[in-house]
């Protein structure tokens, strides 16, 4: 079954510093990868996608995420980090043959800016 | 115009009322879809609509009712809710290409809270 793992639950992170929020994927073929972040209390921005391509993808807000093949990852970094970054992360991926639109969401990473 | 609108932002209600939410967009997307999230958790999706033609229902029980009256509008109609359907209820749309998939831009939610 296609699924999607976000394996750190919570991060802090201090202002300033770097950040990598990690996302693994199980599908059995390349699908379509998003990430998406979520303020509190309101609906998901769309942060970066990958369909083909190059690996390393360039987002807004300065975020970047790579994805490579052979870790089945897609992870996403930004060199230095905002307090107004605090936020929930959401990983997602879809099917390459689009079943009905359907996006299988990671559990997320809620990420803490400290100053 | 490139968003996704939906109202009202916040809604109580008891659970013998009848209700409708309501979601908006003006990109020309095809594809438009329900989704449903509880605090701390990623967004479950509940419905998608495709060419105005209801093409996903996740097992959704009937006192959710959508319905898609035009390419720019979906609807949620509710009746009888229970207290666990307490939630932030998310709309969303896509472009729609047959056999492939685009990402999908978020609305700001609703925030459902039934007494």
């Amino acid at each position: 079954a296609q699924s999607v793992t976000q394996p750190d639950i919570h991060i802090t992170v201090s202002e300033g510093a770097s950040l990598e929020l990690r996302c693994n994927y199980s599908y059995g073929a390349t699908p379509y990868l998003f990430w998406y972040v979520q303020s509190p209390g309101q609906g998901l921005q769309l942060l970066l996608k990958y369909f083909s391509g190059d690996t390393l993808v360039q987002g807004i807000k300065g975020f970047e995420a790579e994805f490579k093949r052979s870790q089945s990852s897609f992870n996403l970094r930004k060199p230095s980090v905002h307090w107004s970054d605090a936020a929930e992360y959401f990983c997602a991926v879809a099917p390459l043959y689009n079943q009905g639109g359907k996006l299988i969401f990671g559990q997320g990473t809620e990420l803490s800016v400290k100053p | 115009d490139t968003e996704v609108t939906q109202t009202p932002k916040h809604l109580v209600m008891g659970m013998t009322n009848k209700k409708s939410l309501k979601c908006e967009q003006h990109m020309g997307h095809r594809a438009m879809y329900w989704y449903k999230q509880k605090a701390k958790k990623p967004p479950e999706l509940m419905f998608v609509y495709s060419y105005e033609k209801l093409s996903i229902n996740e097992s959704v029980p009937s006192r959710f009712s959508p319905e898609c009256p035009n390419s720019s509008l979906l609807n949620l109609h509710l009746h009888a809710l229970q207290p666990e359907d307490s939630a932030l209820y998310l709309c969303a749309s896509s472009q729609k290409n047959p056999g492939t998939l685009v990402e999908q831009f978020f609305g700001p939610g609703t925030r459902l809270t039934v007494l």
